[in-house]
C-alpha cells in the first residue's frame, strides 16, 4: 500500500470544526482512501471512505483534493468523544491485497 | 449484531507459557484479520482468512505464532511458547466480502512475565 503523512497531533476545541490533513503523494489510480479512528482502549473503527469525489456521513465528510494526492478528513462539530487517534490509509483494490496498513496517524486532542 | 467478540480482553502470563486468543467475528463475514498493537510498532496485520482458509501469514513474527479458523464463526492466535517481547494487545476484525469496512473487536491485552 502506498505511504500516507499526516501530523503527530493536533488540537481544537469543542463543538468547532476540525480539518484532519493527509498527505499521499504516490497513490494509485486504484487506490481509495480510508479513515479509520482508534478512540483510547477501543479497537479502531471505520469512519469514511473515498476515491475521488468527496463524501459524506454521518461521522464525517472526506475532502479529496483534484489531484488525489491529499485529503482532509473534516469533523464538522467535535466533541469530547471525538478525542482519538486518527488514521488515513490507502487501499488498493486492484491489488488484491486485504488487511489495512496502518501508520502512526493523528492524535486529536479536544479542548472543552 | 453482537460485533465482533474477543476473548480474553485480558491474559497475564509468564515466559514460556502457551497463550491462545480467541475470536468469533461478524456473523456473515468472511474475511477475518489478526492485528498487533505495540508503542513501537504501532498496528500492524499478523494474518487474515477468507472463507477459513489463511490467504497471508507474512506478518506472523516467528513460528512461535501460529492461527487457526476451524469454521465460520470462530478463530484462535496461539503462541507458544510466550516471550515477553510479545506482550501487546491484540485486535481480530471481520469484514464482509471486499466491502470496505472492517469492524474491530475490543483487544486482548496480553502481558507475558
Amino acid at each position: 500500500d502506498a505511504k500516507t503523512t499526516q501530523p503527530n497531533s493536533m488540537e481544537s476545541n469543542e463543538e468547532e470544526p476540525v480539518h484532519l490533513p493527509c498527505n499521499h503523494s504516490t497513490i494509485s489510480g486504484t487506490d481509495y482512501i480510508h479513515w479509520y479512528r482508534q478512540l483510547p482502549s477501543q479497537g479502531p473503527e471505520y469512519v469514511i471512505h473515498g476515491l475521488t469525489s468527496n463524501v459524506n456521513n454521518r461521522m464525517a465528510s472526506l475532502a479529496i483534493a483534484e489531484d488525489r494526492k491529499s485529503s482532509t478528513l473534516i469533523l464538522h462539530r467535535a466533541t469530547l468523544r471525538d478525542a482519538a487517534v486518527y488514521y488515513c490509509i490507502l487501499r488498493d483494490l486492484g491489488g488484491g491485497a486485504d488487511g489495512l496498513t496502518f501508520g502512526k496517524g493523528t492524535h486529536l486532542i479536544i479542548q472543552p | 449484531d453482537a460485533g465482533v467478540i474477543q476473548s480474553p480482553r485480558h491474559e497475564v502470563t509468564e515466559m514460556g507459557q502457551e497463550v491462545t486468543l480467541r475470536c468469533k467475528p461478524i456473523s456473515g463475514h468472511d474475511y477475518l484479520f489478526w492485528y498487533r498493537q505495540t508503542m513501537m510498532r504501532g498496528l500492524e496485520l499478523l494474518i487474515y482468512f477468507n472463507n477459513n482458509v489463511p490467504i497471508d501469514d507474512s506478518g506472523m513474527p516467528e513460528d512461535r505464532f501460529s492461527a487457526k479458523m476451524p469454521n465460520a464463526s470462530f478463530s484462535t492466535l496461539k503462541i507458544q511458547p510466550s516471550e515477553p517481547r510479545d506482550s501487546a494487545v491484540y485486535f481480530c476484525a471481520s469484514r464482509y466480502r471486499s466491502y470496505n469496512e472492517q469492524f474491530f473487536g475490543p483487544g486482548t491485552r496480553l502481558t507475558v512475565l
